[in-house]
Formats: C-alpha cells, structure tokens, sequence
C-alpha cells in the first residue's frame, strides 16, 4: 500500500545553515512523484520541488533540493542557507502512476515537520 | 487569472446538520482532491476524482459524501455521520499526466461545529 512518512515532527536550525528534512515512501507502482509543500501558519500550501521515479537527476530548485535515494525509498528536502521565512511546515508527498495522459492518481501526504529558523 | 477556490473561508456548523464545501477551478484540470488536515497534523486524503463522473474513496472517507458533475467543480458534503467535522479543509487540482508537475491548493475551509 502507498504510505509515506516523516519521523521528524520538529526541527530547529539556525539561520544560514543548511537544514535536512528526512522523508521515506512505500509503494509497489514503478511509476511515481515525491513532492514537498510548505505550510506557513497561514494555512496556504505552496509547492516547492518535484521528483519523478525515473528522473536521473536529483531535483533542485534555488536553495531546495531533494536527496531522492531510489534504493532507499527515500526523499529528504534539503534547504541551503536556512531564512527567517523559512520557518513552517513542511510536506512531503507521493503519487502513484499516472497510467494515462491527465490521469491524477492518488496523491496522499505525510504526517509533517515543523521547521523553525532560529535568528 | 488561473486558479482553484473555495467558499467560505470560515463555516460554522450545528451538530446534527448537512454543509456542503465548494471546490471550483479554471485551470482545466482532470484531477482533483479533498484533504482534512487536524491541528498540527499531516493533510489525509478524504476523496479525490480522475475524471468527470467518477471518484474513489481516499482513507477517511466515512462521514463525507462529493460529486464531480463538472470537470471544474467538486462540492464535498460533510454529513451528520461524520463525528468530529470540526478541521481545515483543502481542495487541490492536477494533471500529473499532462506533464503538470504540482497540485494547485485551494486557500482551504475551516469548519467549526458549534
């Protein structure tokens, strides 16, 4: 069955230090996305990198990047020079498949980290 | 411009009573989502839709009724069966097979049970 998890409910990091959030996912599908939001206390969800299963780089987008360890089943988020703002929640995610064009699959989240950026 | 929203932003209900959430996108999408998220806790899939007239079960579906009529459209109806209604509700949209590589969020409904 599909599932994904974070062990890690919170973090500390202090700012300007690069900060990694663990994540670990199961699936049985060959065909996959791993995805990190981040949830300000707003509530909002903001995307911010995407990983599919037979992508042959490891994501990166300005100062996250995602440590995707296929043989591991495991995609943890790294952020480089941790900021104020950075301080939130943050998602990491799966979907299966899809097995046809605009096909969604099933997308299930995990539990959270809270990240908080000490000045 | 392009979005997903969803009305109201705040809802109170009285126990016992139906409410009806409402979920609509312009960006064309095929999939979509509903998630309850609990204070301090991770989104858990409620139901989602591939396609137009079609939908499947997420893992805490009892007590929650949706339709999908409309590609653009997707209401989810919290009913009296459902124990604990009170949470932040999100709805998001996709078409990871288009070679979209995100699902857009609603700004989400937070209901209270009075």
């Amino acid at each position: 069955a599909q599932k994904i998890t974070q062990t890690q409910p919170g973090m500390f990091v202090q700012e300007k230090e690069a900060v990694t959030l663990d994540c670990t996912y199961d699936t049985s599908d060959p065909s996959y996305g791993l995805f990190w939001y981040k949830q300000p206390s707003s509530g909002e969800m903001i995307f911010l990198i995407y990983q599919g299963s037979y992508d042959q780089q490891n994501a990166t987008e300005g100062r996250y990047s995602l440590n995707f360890q296929k043989a591991r089943k495991s995609a943890n988020l790294v952020i480089s020079a941790s900021q104020l703002g950075d301080s939130a929640m943050y998602f990491c995610a799966m979907r299966e498949g899809p097995r046809g064009v605009n096909q969604g699959g099933k997308l299930i989240f995990g539990q959270g980290t809270e990240l908080s950026v000490k000045p | 411009d392009g979005g997903i929203t969803q009305s109201p932003k705040y809802l109170f209900r009285k126990e016992g009573q139906n409410v009806t959430l409402s979920c609509e996108q312009n960006l064309n999408h095929d999939a979509m989502y509903w998630y309850r998220q609990d204070p301090g806790q991770g989104l858990r899939l409620i139901y989602y839709s591939q396609i137009v007239n079609d939908f499947q079960k997420g893992d805490i579906a009892e007590g929650y009724s949706v339709s999908r009529e409309k590609k653009e459209s997707f209401p989810l109806t919290v009913t009296s069966a459902q124990k604990n209604p009170t949470a932040f509700y999100l709805c998001a949209s996709s078409n990871f097979g288009g070679g979209v590589r995100e699902a857009f969020f609603g700004q989400g409904t937070r209901l209270t049970v009075v």
